[in-house]
């Protein structure tokens, strides 16, 4: 697409349930990337991926978090067990090197 | 490991008037320098770059940055802002392959700018 797609845009759930994000990368971008966005807290890489294979895990916070990528394009960011510190915006990016990162308009996750 | 420093949380400016916002990184390597702006509501959409050559880069908006080496800073300027500026805008370092690689970008935690009429 000419955008990375993000959803659902919104997502409020009770705390103890799980959530799948979902982010649509531009088509032919090979690297795609999570971050979070806390109020106070800026932005924190979470996951990154080459094609289907995430070299580096080690910025998901938790292990209720897990991501999966198929066919080196869509990608599923799950939260299991949700809390209520996981409340913030989830948010994908896309690169295709040496361009620079494509931002989706990001999911607001709030856990009650 | 790097690690980015945005001086300011917030800026409040008049319209019309000149603005610099200030961002500085500690990296032991060469570094890739981004900046991003967030409206509200939105994700980040890339004002500009510094990947190589031209230490003066120019952006969208009529923004501009300057990397200096020697004092490992990435200020963003713009010389007369509008109401539309108005919005969060964020540095970002990364080093080795333009775009990230394993580590992804490193961001600021922002800095709010405020046009006042």
């Amino acid at each position: 697409g000419a955008g990375v797609s993000q959803s659902p845009s919104n997502k409020v759930t009770e705390k103890g349930k799980d959530v799948e994000l979902r982010c649509d990368p531009i088509s032919g971008h090979t690297a795609l990337y999570w971050y979070r966005q806390s109020l106070g807290q800026g932005l924190e890489f979470l996951i990154y991926f080459q094609g289907n294979s995430a070299p580096d895990k080690s910025g998901l916070p938790s292990d209720r978090f897990s991501a999966e990528r198929t066919g080196g394009s869509v990608s599923t960011l799950t939260i299991q067990r949700t809390q209520q510190e996981d409340s913030a915006v989830y948010l994908c990016a896309s690169s295709l090197r040496p361009y620079g990162y494509t931002f989706g308009s990001g999911t607001r996750l709030t856990v009650v | 490991a790097q690690s980015v420093t945005q001086l300011d949380s917030q800026v409040p400016v008049f319209e019309e008037a000149p603005v610099e916002l200030r961002c500085n990184y500690s990296s032991s390597v060469s570094v890739y320098l981004f900046w991003y702006v967030q409206y509200p509501n939105q994700g980040l959409q890339l004002l500009l770059k510094y990947l190589s050559g031209s230490t003066l880069v120019k952006g969208i908006n009529g923004f501009e940055a300057e990397f200096n080496k020697s004092q490992t800073s990435f200020h963003l300027r713009k010389p007369s802002v509008h109401i539309s500026d108005t919005a969060e805008y964020f540095c970002a370092v990364s080093e080795g392959m333009p775009g990230g690689g394993a580590d992804g970008l490193t961001f600021g935690k922002g800095t709010h700018l405020i046009i006042q009429p």
